[in-house]
């Protein structure tokens, strides 16, 4: 799986949208965009995926640059449950494909 | 969605015991499961890879005799920390990818703590 680059952390306001970044410029033509989020002590969530197309679900949405080399995951309205670290993983959908996790972005929402 | 669950979330046991921990899909069948564990702010590092009726295949460094994996059915594999010592101590985290979506779900994780 191609390696994904992630700011370490940031701070966003509550009520503010989050906009957070990931680098992956090594991504291959079938490997898909993949965000999940891990609140602390917890399993990760699942949040959204995308191939090359942007992405809206009821908790984000996801803009994938045209050259597919890096993307945005954006909450919308954060608020302070929203304090976890997300991690942006691309991978290929296919049988036994592992999930391999990088530092991931620490992301604290402030009232 | 798609539900995950282990057990125990949280277990302690003295030195030189063995622990099992269950993963289990409650409502779809996973051919494939894989198990993570996490130290403490650290992100998670993948342990191994199990199929179904079949022997688990295990990332380097981590040792097959000591992380007991079973996948005896679509809906359920389980690790056995044998002999555990303080230095296992951590949170293992499993996830199981859907026979027919091929998607991945996680579960609560286990924080298992060795005295």
């Amino acid at each position: 799986d191609a390696k994904t680059t992630q700011p370490t952390s940031m701070d966003c306001a509550e009520g503010r949208a989050a906009n957070l970044p990931c680098n992956h410029s090594t991504i291959s033509g079938n490997e898909y965009v993949y965000w999940y989020r891990q609140i602390h002590s917890q399993g990760p969530q699942y949040i959204i995926h995308g191939l090359k197309n942007n992405e809206t679900n009821e908790m984000a949405s996801l803009i994938i640059t045209e050259d597919r080399k890096s993307s945005t995951l954006i909450l919308p309205h954060a608020t302070l449950r929203d304090t976890a670290v997300y991690y942006c993983i691309v991978r290929v959908k296919a049988a036994g494909n592992k999930l391999t996790f990088g530092g991931g972005t620490r992301v604290l929402v402030k009232p | 969605g798609a539900v995950v669950s282990q057990h125990p979330s949280r277990v302690i046991c003295k030195s030189g015991t063995s622990v099992k921990i269950e993963c289990r899909s409650l409502d779809f069948q996973a051919t494939t499961m894989f198990w993570y564990r996490q130290f403490p702010k650290q992100s998670l590092m993948l342990m191994a890879t199990s199929n179904e009726g079949s022997k688990a295949t295990y990332e380097q460094g981590v040792e097959k005799d000591k992380f007991l994996i079973n996948h005896a059915s679509l809906t359920l594999s389980t690790l056995t920390v044998t002999s555990a010592h303080p230095e296992d101590s951590s949170f293992y985290i499993c996830s199981a990818r859907s026979y027919d979506t091929g998607e991945l779900f996680f579960g609560e994780g286990s924080r298992l703590t060795v005295l």
